[in-house]
């Protein structure tokens, strides 16, 4: 069946500008996470949604960052007022609830702020 | 807190054999293990679990020591698609995975 999809796939702002990265999960994960991975480094986690509980936050970086999510489907990343800080690849993964089940990880988004 | 992972990288020759190594200061329920090739999403390698449960691919194994919060990768006569960068992600019992900085992974023919 179908992966975890992003897109875009690349996307280049300016400092200041606002973006926003999609996720699809795969089709019946009811959690879905979020990573940024800056050049060369490991993944840094964001955010974490489990079915209809309230988002773990714990991981975004500041206010400039928030994430939504629709059920259990379709996520959304929101940067606003971008910074060169903020280049990065972001991946998402998502999972069947239990904490034995793989994270597929989708393809990422890079992120490039001039 | 982020794992330590060891080495930063390694070269070897086809059918040598590696390990992995990752460690924690935090008490862990579980680590994972994946692999990244270059511009590629992570795939998924192994999980070990406190208390001996392993799930993974029957190619690869690996160690969970609960008392030493330390798991080790190992890459046993390693093939040319072994090369990449490992990753180890721990799990203290929240569902949240935090990742080592990797070890890169370079087998030649």
């Amino acid at each position: 069946g179908a992966g975890v999809s992003q897109s875009p796939s690349n996307k280049v702002t300016e400092k200041g500008k606002d973006v926003e990265l999609r996720c699809d999960p795969i089709s019946g994960h009811t959690a879905l996470y979020w990573y940024r991975q800056r050049l060369g480094q490991g993944l840094e986690f964001l955010i974490y949604f489990q079915g209809n509980s309230a988002p773990d936050k714990s991981g975004l970086p500041s206010d400039r960052f928030s994430a939504e999510r629709t059920g259990e489907s379709v996520s959304t990343l929101t940067i606003q007022r971008t910074q060169q800080e903020d280049s990065a690849v972001y991946l998402c993964a998502s999972s069947l609830p239990q904490r034995t089940d793989t994270q597929y990880f989708g393809p990422g988004t890079r992120l490039t702020v001039l | 807190q982020q794992p330590v992972q060891s080495p930063q990288a390694v070269i070897l020759r086809e059918g040598e054999d590696a390990v992995i190594n990752c460690s924690s200061s935090k008490a862990l329920y579980s680590v994972h293990w994946y692999r990244q090739k270059h511009g590629e999403a992570p795939i998924f390698l192994m999980i070990l679990l406190k208390g001996g449960e392993q799930k993974g691919h029957d190619k690869i194994s690996a160690s969970f020591n609960e008392k030493k919060q330390q798991s080790s990768l190992y890459l046993t006569a390693s093939q040319l698609s072994y090369s990449g960068t490992y990753f180890c992600g721990t799990e203290k019992g929240d569902y949240k995975l935090s990742f080592g900085a990797g070890t890169t992974v370079t087998v030649r023919a």
